[in-house]
């Protein structure tokens, strides 16, 4: 099945910087790869997401960029704010057939912005 | 829309006490899915349903069960509580189809002593 590695577990920047939190994914077939937020005592949150068919996808201070062939996948955040301290969590899956939106997530980031 | 409702918010078991984690979602999604959440360990999918009357078991479902008697309620049911059990459980929902992205309920709180 579908293994995904997320680094760094925890990650500290002062606002104002960008953060960089990286996955990777061992299933060859995955081809749908979200990023979650969770805040403090919430459900986790879509921020992101990316199709194995886009190298790149971009919304206003977050990116998300993926390298098929080494089959990782990066969640970049320009600006960081203080209300960007979340955790963050990427996954992987094989969107339709009978996947049924089973989704492998990573270990999760935490990531502390600090004013 | 209320979205994806998840009761109780905490609880404390003893061990080998049964409970019912409750989920229910308003927006007439197919699929629903009860993931278990440990500190370092992301998320891990315990069941998850496609429909009325069907679910399948996940990464992660001994000691747990559950039931899908309708579109909106996907109850998770612990028979007999176990330390192991301690954690925090989240269930989502999706619609049907293609990279749906999934909605999370914001969680159950559940130490087991």
């Amino acid at each position: 099945g579908e293994n995904v590695e997320q680094h760094p577990s925890t990650l500290s920047v002062q606002e104002g910087d960008s953060a960089v939190i990286k996955c990777t994914y061992s299933d060859s077939a995955s081809n749908y790869f979200p990023w979650y937020k969770q805040e403090l005592g919430k459900g986790s949150q879509l921020i992101i997401d990316i199709r194995s068919n886009v190298g790149e996808k971009k919304d206003q201070r977050i990116a998300v960029t993926l390298n098929k062939t080494a089959k990782h996948f990066s969640l970049h955040i320009t600006e960081t704010q203080p209300e960007d301290s979340a955790v963050y969590f990427c996954a992987a899956t094989r969107a339709g057939g009978t996947s049924y939106g089973k989704l492998t997530f990573g270990q999760g980031t935490i990531l502390t912005v600090h004013p | 829309n209320a979205g994806v409702t998840q009761t109780p918010k905490f609880r404390i078991l003893k061990i080998g006490q049964s409970m019912t984690l409750q989920c229910t979602q308003d927006m007439n999604h197919n699929y629903m899915y009860w993931y278990r959440q440990d500190p370092g360990m992301g998320l891990k999918l315990i069941y998850y349903s496609v429909g009325a009357g069907i679910t399948d078991k996940g990464e992660v479902p001994n000691g747990y069960n559950v039931s899908r008697s309708t579109t909106e309620d996907f109850p998770l049911r612990l028979e007999l509580a176990a330390p192991s059990q301690t954690s925090v459980y989240f269930c989502a929902s999706r619609l049907q189809g293609g990279d749906q992205p999934q909605h999370f309920g914001d969680g159950t709180r559940l130490s087991i002593l």
